[in-house]
């Protein structure tokens, strides 16, 4: 959706490589939330980022939101092939919720 | 629990005929939430239920489409006609609570739609 801008649309990386993923929006978040999504399955919750400067982190993958709440950063550091495959973000902006278009990610091994 | 499922996962039809997509939503959740997915246009949330009561249908594309919650165990999604615009992968996601994204969304495996 235009509110919502994810970069890049694809990646090929080498295992063991870092990646970022970036998601921007139009307008002010109240919450931000990344999903990883296989060919052909459902959504997988990830993260969600709440507050601004907030910054989690999961095994490998470390997500943050800037202050202005307006963009959120997906890390991956030593990218393995099981992170292959697709992540979204998501976010409420109070009245609607709307998804990125998605990140393709491929790891060669 | 053998989480959301939907049925039927792949369904082929032609243009013009009547779709049924059909989801059981995990047990005790009181959300259940219809998306649509395409290339063109990524994940849209098409409508949500509260204790089988529609909430937000906003995401409904047109009158050809809709959705239905009889009971806390079963809803479906129908296109009546169909169009080859709609094919996509519908997905069906149930939750104890409306914030989308909480962790306690559940996603089932989706349905492959397409309209020849």
């Amino acid at each position: 959706s235009q509110e919502l801008e994810q970069s890049p649309q694809s990646l090929i990386v080498q295992e063991g490589k870092n990646l970022t993923i970036n998601c921007t929006s139009s307008k002010t978040l109240y919450g931000l939330y990344w999903y990883k999504q296989k060919y052909g399955e459902g959504l997988i919750f990830l993260m969600m980022l709440q507050k601004g400067g907030e910054e989690k982190s999961h095994e490998k993958i470390t997500a943050k939101l800037d202050e202005k709440k307006q963009q959120s950063s997906l890390h991956i550091t030593a990218s393995q092939p099981s992170h292959a495959g697709t992540y979204l973000c998501g976010a409420d902006t109070g009245n609607q919720f709307y998804f990125g278009t998605g990140t393709s990610l491929t790891v060669i091994p | 629990d053998a989480g959301v499922i939907q049925s039927p996962r792949h369904e082929v039809t032609e243009m013009g005929q009547e779709v049924t997509l059909r989801c059981k939503p995990i047990s005790g959740h009181d959300y259940l939430f219809w998306y649509r997915q395409t290339m063109m246009r990524g994940l849209e949330l098409l409508i949500y239920f509260n204790n089988n009561v529609p909430i937000d249908d906003s995401g409904m594309p047109e009158d050809r489409f809709s959705a239905k919650m009889p009971n806390a165990s079963f809803s479906t999604l129908k296109i009546q006609p169909s169009e080859p615009r709609d094919s996509a992968v519908y997905f069906c996601a149930s939750s104890t609570t409306v914030r989308v994204g909480d962790n306690e969304q559940f996603f089932g495996p989706g349905t492959r739609l397409t309209v020849l």
